[in-house]
């Protein structure tokens, strides 16, 4: 199986930061690697497909970048509307799908 | 515009069976697509339980195999899960979505029904 690791588990940011999230894979994944938001009470967004590609609707400060085992999610220019929690799913193994643990964008 | 709802008890006793329903609209699941049921226990993570190809093939987590039977009901416009023999440790809320098979990512999600288990 798959794991994914996502680092840190939670990051304290302010307004305007820029904020880096890390997700590493247990092996080569190329760029089947996606990333969602999940606000509380609320299912998961997607905002990244195929490691770098936007979905439609999905503000330009969010951008990914990486392949093989390691990926970023940056956010430009941190919003108010961006504190979430950050999942990473990798999907070189499908059908078989696997989340990270989650990053925790909090107000600093 | 797709649209998913998932309905079913939200509490079920030890032992017993969890089954789940999920309605789609705006979308006809015999045109095509992967369907499948995450869940997340409160205050965790996202973990895959299954997805289903309109023709009836299913995959599943090897952790919860044993225990897991997705189908789907193309006249209804509707998969289902069941979940056998559940215990505390399977009380999540669990979420139907659509796998979009090009990038095999979940690209529409419902809302979520929390489901206990407790007696």
């Amino acid at each position: 199986d798959i794991q994914m690791t996502q680092s840190p588990s939670s990051v304290s940011a302010s307004v305007g930061d820029r904020v880096t999230i890390t997700c590493r894979a247990s092996q080569g994944i190329s760029s089947w690697l996606a990333w969602y938001q999940q606000k509380p009470g609320k299912a998961p967004k997607l905002l990244i497909y195929a490691a770098s590609s936007l979905q439609s609707g999905v503000p330009s400060r969010f951008s990914g970048g990486g392949s093989g085992t390691d990926f970023t999610l940056t956010i430009s220019s941190l919003q108010p509307e961006d504190f979430a929690t950050y999942y990473c799913q990798q999907a070189n193994s499908f059908p078989l799908l696997t989340f990270g643990g989650g990053t925790k964008v909090e107000i600093k | 515009q797709v649209q998913l709802q998932e309905s079913g008890p939200g509490l079920v006793k030890p032992s017993e069976t969890l089954s789940l329903t999920c309605a789609v609209s705006g979308y006809s699941i015999s045109s095509g697509y992967y369907w499948g049921w995450i869940r997340q226990p409160p205050g965790k993570g996202l973990e895959w339980i299954g997805s289903i190809y309109p023709s009836g093939t299913t995959y599943y987590n090897p952790s919860l195999e044993s225990r897991v039977t997705i189908s789907v009901d193309t006249s209804k416009n509707q998969f289902s899960l069941k979940l056998s023999s559940v215990t505390a440790a399977d009380t999540a809320v669990y979420y139907c979505a659509r796998v979009w098979f090009r990038y095999k990512v979940f690209d529409y999600w419902g809302q979520g029904t929390l489901v206990t288990v407790s007696s």
